[in-house]
């Protein structure tokens, strides 16, 4: 069983730039969520992907927006990007449908905009 | 407004005693609860979860406790090992459509051998 995956593992982008962030799904899971972790916060909810829809999204701006695809892998993008956007991008993939589902995570991608 | 709080930064103990780690929450929709444990350069590892219809949780070394009238739950590592070093997050949930976690700053456990 192949868990989740993330790639690039470290970004570095320029203030009003663009990026987009890979996520491949554990095997067997048709859900996905992204997370910002800022330095010394906790992970902080962007939104979710079920079956290729969003399911959900926090507080966080248009800029940043997602997809997800019939294998479920899902990417995160975000425009014109700003210096507080720089943290650890998490991504978690669940079976879905469930309340008790676990959300298990990759290894983050480190962006730093500068 | 924080809804998940850990209010302890940081915590040491010695090997083989017990690590209890704290989490107080706000919101009375949260009703599944969780804990992860994360590596500096890795993501988080789930290790233990309860719903908010029990009150306890065990798995092994590892035990979770839950008080809804207090809005409280722990984390119990007995014995604790030097490997459990690591920031340790309580997250919760809500029912509906999303199932977003909400996650509290972490906890830096240290273990001294």
């Amino acid at each position: 069983e192949t868990g989740v995956t993330q790639s690039p593992t470290h970004l570095i982008k320029t203030r009003g730039q663009q990026v987009t962030l890979r996520c491949s799904s554990q095997s067997g899971h048709n859900t996905v969520s992204w997370y910002q972790q800022a330095l010394g916060q906790g992970p902080q909810f962007i939104f979710q992907y079920y079956r290729e829809e969003e399911n959900g999204r926090g507080n966080f701006p248009p800029r940043f927006s997602g997809l997800q695809f019939p294998n479920y892998s899902s990417e995160l993008n975000v425009n014109a990007l700003e210096l507080d956007d720089s943290a650890l991008y998490l991504c978690a993939s669940s079976s879905g449908g469930r309340n008790t589902d676990t959300q298990y995570f990759g290894p983050g991608t480190r962006l730093t905009v500068l | 407004d924080q809804q998940v709080k850990q209010n302890s930064p940081s915590l040491s103990v010695q090997e083989g005693r017990i690590s209890i780690l704290n989490c107080d929450y706000t919101n009375s929709m949260f009703d599944y609860f969780l804990w992860y444990k994360k590596y500096p350069a890795e993501g988080p590892t789930f290790l233990i979860s309860i719903s908010s219809i029990k009150d306890k949780n065990e798995d092994g070394r590892f035990t979770v406790f839950l008080n809804k009238s207090a809005k409280h739950l722990s984390l119990h590592i007995v014995p604790s090992q030097p490997g459990d070093s690591a920031v340790y997050f309580c997250a919760a949930r809500s029912g509906g459509s999303n199932y977003k976690l909400t996650f509290g700053k972490g906890t830096l456990l240290t273990v001294n051998p």
